[in-house]
């Protein structure tokens, strides 16, 4: 049972460039979402989706796109990094006992 | 001002002392809290759960205050391994949107 994966583990870009960040999970867990965390300031939320087909905006959604592909698939999407988006970024779902779990984060670097 | 607000720290205790985390929340609608443990570099994990009647477990205590909006974590007899980031976590109303403190980081020294 791996829980929340997510992948890249590390990414570099060069300002303007585009990538996708992948998330899945294998709990059957309806609710998911991103975060990104930076020094000083905790974790964000970025987007997050109730259930499969919806997806909403979170604190800071400025500068990223999200996908549901289905139920065990969300994906996050930067379409122009900048150098402000140089972050962790953690992936995680909702179970129903309230447990959030989290992926083991990607650390995003934009040069 | 910061929906969820947590003690900035550093907190640098020895080992076998009892240190005190506090958490205020600005919703006063929010209906579950919960502390989250994260070690360096590592994604963030539940520790627990806090509950209206407040709730132990082994060393750790959390407590709710619900008419001042705050949150505690308690924890006894500090150990080496207890040395993490501790998060404040507050899930609002209406869905499934938890909002995370900055956290507490705590060093524990021999």
């Amino acid at each position: 049972n791996a829980g929340v994966t997510q992948t890249p583990k590390f990414q570099v870009l060069k300002t303007g460039q585009s990538m996708t960040l992948q998330c899945a999970q294998d709990m059957n867990h309806n609710s998911m979402y991103w975060y990104r965390q930076d020094p000083g300031m905790g974790l964000r939320l970025i987007y997050y989706s109730a259930s499969e087909g919806t997806t909403d905006k979170g604190e800071v959604p400025n500068g990223y796109n999200v996908s549901r592909l289905n139920k065990r698939e969300f994906s996050l999407r930067l379409e122009s990094a900048a150098p402000s988006q140089t972050s962790v970024y953690f992936c995680a779902s909702f179970s129903q006992a309230n447990v959030l779990t989290f992926g083991a984060g990607s650390r995003l670097t934009v040069l | 001002r910061k929906e969820v607000e947590q003690d900035p720290g550093p907190f640098n205790v020895p080992e076998g002392a009892t240190v005190a985390f506090n958490c205020t929340y600005s919703n006063s609608a929010s209906q579950s809290f919960f502390w989250y443990r994260q070690d360096c570099r590592k994604e963030p994990k539940l520790l627990m759960s806090v509950y209206s009647s407040g709730n132990e477990d082994g060393r750790f205590t959390a407590q709710l205050n619900r008419a001042s909006q705050y949150i505690s974590l308690l924890i006894r007899d500090s150990k080496l391994s207890d040395s993490a980031t501790y998060l404040c976590v507050v899930k609002g109303d209406g869905y499934n949107k938890l909002i995370f403190g900055a956290g507490t980081r705590l060093a524990v020294h021999p």
